[in-house]
C-alpha cells in the first residue's frame, strides 16, 4: 500500500467555478477524514466518514462544500462557487475507526489557490 | 467548543539548543498525539500518549501528558536543523458510544532549527 493519496496536488481556479478534490485512503482503514490547513496553522477539522457513512459535518462546511465515499473506498470534496477564502490546503487521512486508537495516516494535500 | 493553544506559535533557535513546546486545553481528551509537519506535505505521527503523567521518549524528543489528560509538552534536546518543521498537537475525541472520534488539533508551532 502506497500510504493516502490525494489528487491533484496543486489547484490553480477563478472566484466562482467548482472544483472537485479526490482522495484514497490506505484500502484497511474505515475511516477517512478531511481537514483545511493555513498556512502556518493547525488543520480545521471538515467531514469524516466512517466506511460510506458522513458521520460528522464542521459548521465550517457550508452549503457550497460536499463531500462523498460512495463505495466506502475513495472520497471526494467538492467546492461549489469558490471564494478567495476557500484558498487553502485542503488534507485527507485514514485511520481505523473503533476502540483502540492507532493515529491518522495523512496525504500530501491539495493546495488550492482561488484567484 | 474544544481548542487545543499551542506556544510559543514560532520559535527560531541555534542549533544544539534545548527547546519545550506546550499544548494547553481547558478540555479533557481520550488521548493526545503529536505530529511534525514539513513544507508541502501532510503531517506525519511522532507518539501517542494516553494515561495521565505519562511521558514518552523518542530520541531527541521528549513527550509529556498532563495529569488531568488537559494539556502537554514536547521538549527537544539538542536540536537540529532536521527537527525544523510545524510541530501540532491533537486531542482525540470520543462519542457517547466510547468509540474514537476524531481528532483536534493545535494551532501549531513553527520550528526553525539555524545550522
Amino acid at each position: 500500500d502506497t500510504g493516502v493519496s490525494q489528487d491533484p496536488r496543486h489547484k490553480i481556479t477563478k472566484r466562482g467555478q467548482n472544483v472537485t478534490f479526490r482522495c484514497d485512503p490506505i484500502s484497511e482503514h474505515n475511516r477517512l477524514y478531511w481537514y483545511r490547513q493555513t498556512l502556518g496553522q493547525g488543520p480545521e477539522f471538515l467531514t469524516y466518514f466512517q466506511n460510506e457513512a458522513q458521520l460528522e459535518k464542521s459548521r465550517l462546511l457550508s452549503d457550497r462544500f460536499s463531500a462523498e465515499r460512495p463505495k466506502g473506498s475513495f472520497s471526494t470534496l467538492e467546492i461549489q462557487r469558490t471564494e478567495q477564502g476557500d484558498s487553502a490546503m485542503y488534507l485527507c487521512a485514514s485511520s481505523l475507526g473503533g476502540q483502540v486508537f492507532y493515529g491518522y495516516t495523512f496525504g500530501s494535500g491539495t493546495r488550492l489557490t482561488v484567484v | 467548543t474544544q481548542l487545543l493553544e499551542q506556544s510559543p506559535q514560532f520559535l527560531s533557535i541555534q542549533e544544539g539548543e534545548n527547546l519545550t513546546v506546550y499544548c494547553n486545553s481547558s478540555s479533557v481528551f481520550s488521548s493526545l498525539q503529536w505530529y511534525r509537519q514539513e513544507p508541502g506535505e501532510g503531517p506525519v505521527l511522532l507518539v501517542t500518549v494516553v494515561t495521565g503523567g505519562e511521558v514518552k521518549k523518542l530520541k531527541r524528543l521528549t513527550f509529556q501528558f498532563g495529569d488531568a489528560r488537559k494539556d502537554s509538552s514536547l521538549h527537544i534536546t539538542a536540536a537540529q536543523p532536521g527537527d525544523t518543521g510545524l510541530y501540532l498537537c491533537a486531542g482525540l475525541t470520543m462519542n457517547y458510544g466510547g468509540a474514537t472520534n476524531k481528532l483536534i488539533f493545535g494551532t501549531g508551532t513553527l520550528l526553525a532549527v539555524q545550522p
